[in-house]
C-alpha cells in the first residue's frame, strides 16, 4: 500500500508569493490533516479535514487555507508569504482520525526568502 | 483544552542500556495517545498507540509504552537502546472526542556505541 505522498519535497519562495501544497493520502484514508513544524514552535496543527469538510481548525491565520477532494486528496495554500512561514509542513492520513493512528508524509519544506 | 508534556529536551544512552522517554499529557475524558519517530528530514513514523485495554502497549522495533491513569503518563520504553534509535520522539494525545492530535515539544535520543 501507498504511503502518504507529499508534493514538492523542496519548495523555495519569495515573501508577498503563494504557494500550493499537495498531499495524497493512503488509499482509503478519508482524514487529512496538516502540520506546520518548526525548530521554535515545534508541530503544530493548521487543520483537518474529512470527506471534503474542513473538521477542524488550528490557530493560524486566514493566509492558511486548504480544501480537500472527493478522492481525498488535498492541497493547502499559504497566500502573501512570510518569512516566518517557512517551515517543514507535514501532512497525515487515517481512516477517520478519532482513536485511528495517522500516518505522515515526509514533508514540504518550504523557504520563504 | 489537551495538552502534552515532554519534560526531557534530549535523553542520552549507551547502546545496550534501557531506554525511557516521559510524557504526561492532560485531556477531559479518556484519551488516545500515540508516540511517533522522526529521522532528519523526514516526516513522523508511528510507533504505537493506547486506545483501551491492556496499560502496558507493544509498537514497532522493540518499543512498548506504559499507561498511567492516575499520573496521567504515557513513558515510552525499549529494553536494549540501539545506535540507530538515536532520533526525535514525539508524544501525541486526542481526546476521545476526536479533535486534532496534540504533540509534545519533542524529545532527543542520543545513544551512542
Amino acid at each position: 500500500k501507498a504511503g502518504v505522498t507529499q508534493t514538492p519535497r523542496y519548495l523555495i519562495k519569495t515573501r508577498g508569493q503563494q504557494v500550493t501544497l499537495s498531499c495524497s493520502p493512503i488509499s482509503g484514508h478519508r482524514s487529512v490533516s496538516w502540520y506546520q513544524q518548526t525548530p521554535g514552535q515545534g508541530l503544530q496543527f493548521l487543520f483537518e479535514y474529512f470527506s471534503e469538510t474542513q473538521r477542524n481548525k488550528g490557530n493560524f491565520p486566514g493566509r492558511f487555507s486548504g480544501r480537500q477532494f472527493s478522492n481525498s486528496r488535498s492541497e493547502m495554500n499559504v497566500s502573501t508569504l512570510e518569512l516566518g512561514d517557512s517551515a517543514l509542513y507535514l501532512c497525515a492520513s487515517s481512516p477517520t482520525g478519532g482513536y485511528t493512528e495517522a500516518f505522515f508524509g515526509q514533508g514540504t519544506r518550504l523557504t520563504v526568502v | 483544552a489537551q495538552s502534552v508534556a515532554q519534560p526531557e529536551d534530549q535523553v542520552n544512552v549507551a547502546e545496550g542500556n534501557p531506554l525511557t522517554v516521559k510524557c504526561t499529557y492532560s485531556v477531559s475524558g479518556n484519551p488516545y495517545l500515540f508516540w511517533y519517530v522522526q529521522y532528519p528530514n523526514r516526516g513522523l513514523q508511528f510507533l504505537l498507540k493506547y486506545i483501551t485495554g491492556d496499560n502496558l502497549v507493544k509498537g514497532s522495533y522493540g518499543f512498548e509504552a506504559e499507561f498511567n491513569k492516575s499520573q496521567t503518563s504515557f513513558h515510552l520504553k525499549k529494553p536494549s537502546a540501539l545506535v540507530s534509535d538515536s532520533a526525535l520522539y514525539f508524544c501525541a494525545v486526542r481526546g476521545a472526542w476526536g479533535g486534532k492530535l496534540q504533540f509534545g515539544a519533542g524529545t532527543q535520543v542520543v545513544v551512542t556505541p
